[in-house]
């Protein structure tokens, strides 16, 4: 079975900082999608970046980035000048058949 | 365009009740998604609907139930409730199934 793993259940990060969100993946798969949702105290889950694993490229939007290391089933997230509004749980999920998540990262955005 | 929509926003029920849920999901949208949230297990995979058929199934019990309708809208059912149902209910639609999906701001059951 897919498993999505965040070993990072909580970072912290200074505004205008960068932080990297570790998530990893266990699949004997070879088309799939990965994605990065946020979900603020507000409660609703909002996508953030989404990579096709047949695409070499990382996927940008804006500030965030991804690290895509198909063959080591990583994918990191990457925030760039970090702002309080950043400030959610994160979660790594992994689809092919079913939509699987991650346990999440709760992230701190220090003033 | 009216994001997905799910109603109501908080429950409060009592064990051995049963509840629906609803879910509009975005206009044009096809598939819908149920998961349950909870601080112990996470988010974890209910069902999947796609043009009225249920297209995949996570590993909940059979009191766990849904169903789309021709407008794409979903219902989800739970019964005989018991107290380890409390849980924030999200559901998420895509245009296809591989498409990025997107949430709703949940239903909070409680089950007393």
């Amino acid at each position: 079975a897919q498993t999505v793993t965040q070993s990072q259940p909580e970072m912290s990060v200074q505004e205008a900082e960068t932080v990297t969100l570790s998530c990893t993946y266990d699949t004997s798969e070879s088309d799939y999608y990965l994605f990065w949702y946020k979900q603020p105290p507000s409660r609703q889950m909002i996508l953030v970046i989404r990579q096709e694993a047949y695409k070499q490229q990382n996927a940008t939007e804006n500030r965030f980035s991804v690290n895509f290391q198909k063959a080591a089933k990583s994918f990191s997230l990457k925030i760039s000048d970090s702002q309080l509004g950043d400030a959610a749980m994160y979660f790594c999920a992994y689809r092919s058949a079913l939509m699987r998540f991650g346990a999440g990262t709760r992230l701190t955005v220090k003033p | 365009k009216a994001g997905v929509t799910q109603t109501p926003r908080y429950l409060i029920k009592t064990r051995g009740q049963q509840v629906t849920l609803s879910c509009s999901p975005i206009s044009g949208h096809r598939s819908v998604s149920w998961y349950q949230q909870t601080p112990g297990q996470g988010l974890q995979f209910l069902f999947e609907y796609f043009s009225e058929t249920q297209r995949n199934k996570g590993n909940f019990p059979g009191r766990f139930s849904g169903r789309q309708f021709s407008n794409s809208r979903s219902e989800m059912n739970v019964s005989t409730l018991e107290l380890g149902d409390s849980a924030l209910y999200l559901c998420a639609s895509s245009f296809d199934i591989n498409q990025p999906q997107h949430f709703g701001d949940g239903t909070r059951l409680s089950i007393l």
